[in-house]
């Protein structure tokens, strides 16, 4: 079975700081790995993904994330952030890329201006 | 191209009565999964359907069933209600035809379906 931890529940950071949102999991098998980002009162959409190959992941709005297998770890990145990037940020496994996916419990991220 | 729908957007019913969300896919896509969000948690997969057949299914009790339809949407159905079903449900649509190698490409999800139950 799988499982996803994330590690901080609440992540407050100044504008144009750096911020990193922690993400471990667990699993038997490989895994893909996801990143997904909730706005207040809507659904979720993807800001990553990581299926196979180089382990530094690029997606939308500046963020970036690194699959570290001997880790068990993808955290996410983004070197400066802005007000618009508060928002609920979810990091998800699956066995494969359109199936099941197991989420974490989820990081508020509140930039403060 | 719209993306995915759902609705009702708001739904309030009381204990014991059952309830039915709808979800019509990403134009192009043919898998439909659904998820419940509790208040401050991460989503939990309910099941997923795929050629109107539920193909994967989540710990959820048998009180949640649904439907996949020839053009791909689908229905959530929740019945004898529980205070403890209230949530943000989720539908997420992919098409087995786009991953390529991986298979399905990525979830995509819709706005959700707010459940209060009283």
């Amino acid at each position: 079975a799988q499982s996803v931890t994330q590690l901080d529940s609440q992540v407050p950071v100044f504008e144009e700081a750096p911020v990193e949102l922690r993400c471990n999991y667990s699993s038997s098998v490989s895994v893909y790995l996801f990143w997904y980002v909730q706005y207040p009162n809507q659904g979720l959409q993807l800001l990553l993904k990581y299926l196979s190959g180089s382990t530094l992941v690029k997606g939308i709005n500046g963020f970036e994330a690194e699959f570290n297998k001997s880790q068990t770890s993808f955290h996410l990145r983004k070197p400066s952030v802005h007000i618009s990037d508060t928002a609920e940020y979810f990091c998800a496994v699956s066995k494969n890329q359109g199936g099941k996916l197991i989420f974490g419990q989820g990081t508020e991220l509140s930039v403060k201006p | 191209d719209a993306g995915v729908t759902q609705s009702p957007t708001h739904l309030i019913k009381t204990r014991g009565q059952q309830v039915t969300l709808r979800c019509s896919p990403k134009s192009g896509h043919d898998t439909v999964s659904w998820y419940q969000q509790a208040l401050g948690q991460g989503p939990q997969f309910i099941f997923q359907y795929y050629e109107e057949e539920e193909r994967q299914r989540g710990n959820f009790p048998d009180r949640f069933s649904g439907h996949q339809f020839p053009n791909y949407s689908s229905e959530l159905n929740v019945n004898a209600l529980l205070l403890g079903d209230s949530a943000l449900y989720l539908c997420a649509s992919s098409s087995i035809l786009a991953g390529g190698p991986s298979g399905r490409n990525e979830q995509f999800f819709g706005p959700g379906t707010r459940l209060t139950v009283l």
